[in-house]
């Protein structure tokens, strides 16, 4: 069965960067492109960006141009996501979402980041 | 690229029916076929329940149907059941390679 497994929760301070991993198995990861969704607490969804595993091309929203790579590596079917600078406003729950259809299909099960002094 | 804007909150009483509205532009709900709508629980990740405004993924229940007109998506959950309670979010194509997301909708059962 198609599954996204995510690294473990992370607190980061102020200026740092994370890099949050996204395993997955069950289909042909090469296939199907991986998007980022993150969720601030209490709060609604917002789309960060994707990767096509396949090329390495992305497309990431102007809100995090500059700030934020997503990459992959087909070797151990695994995305990744690196956002630099954290704020306090960073801290969410970011989610790998498969995409399929104009959609998102499977979601992994989330990878809290705390960004706190 | 602004939130499409959902009501906050809905409700019905179990067997009622509930609609919630997702609206946008011509540049992303009227522009594209491509609104889908997920229903997340509490500690939860979402699930996509209507993908291409109103296609079902297998194993959702066909009490949840989608619709759109003009530059404004909908959901429709027939037949509620108490574990429908749940956040609601839609999300839209919006060209460019770029997509967004509603801000979300509350439906409680009553």
């Amino acid at each position: 069965q198609v599954q996204l497994v995510q690294s473990g929760a992370e607190v980061q301070k102020p200026g740092a960067s994370v890099k949050v991993s996204c395993k997955a198995s069950g289909y042909g990861f090469t296939g199907y492109k991986i998007h980022w969704v993150r969720q601030a607490p209490g709060q609604g969804l917002e789309w960060m960006g994707r990767v096509n595993p396949n090329s390495g091309v992305t497309d990431y929203t102007q809100k995090f141009q500059g700030r934020v790579t997503m990459t992959s590596d087909t070797s151990i079917s695994t995305a990744y996501m690196e956002l630099r600078w954290l704020e306090s406003d960073d801290t969410a729950m970011y989610y790998c979402v498969r995409d399929r259809a104009w959609s998102f299909d499977y979601w992994g099960q989330g990878t809290l980041v705390t960004v706190s002094s | 690229q602004s939130a499409l804007t959902q009501p906050p909150s809905a409700s019905g009483s179990p067997g009622q029916s509930v609609t919630i509205s997702c609206t946008g532009t011509s540049n992303d709900v009227g522009g594209y076929n491509f609104v889908s709508w997920y229903q997340q629980h509490p500690g939860k990740a979402p699930k996509l329940m209507v993908y291409e405004v109103t296609q079902r993924p297998s194993g959702v229940p066909n009490r949840f149907s989608g619709s759109k007109s003009g530059n404004t998506a909908s959901l429709t959950v027939s037949g509620l059941q108490a574990e429908d309670e749940a956040d609601y979010y839609c999300s839209s194509y919006a060209g460019n390679n770029i997509w967004v997301f509603g801000g979300g909708t509350k439906l409680t059962v009553l």
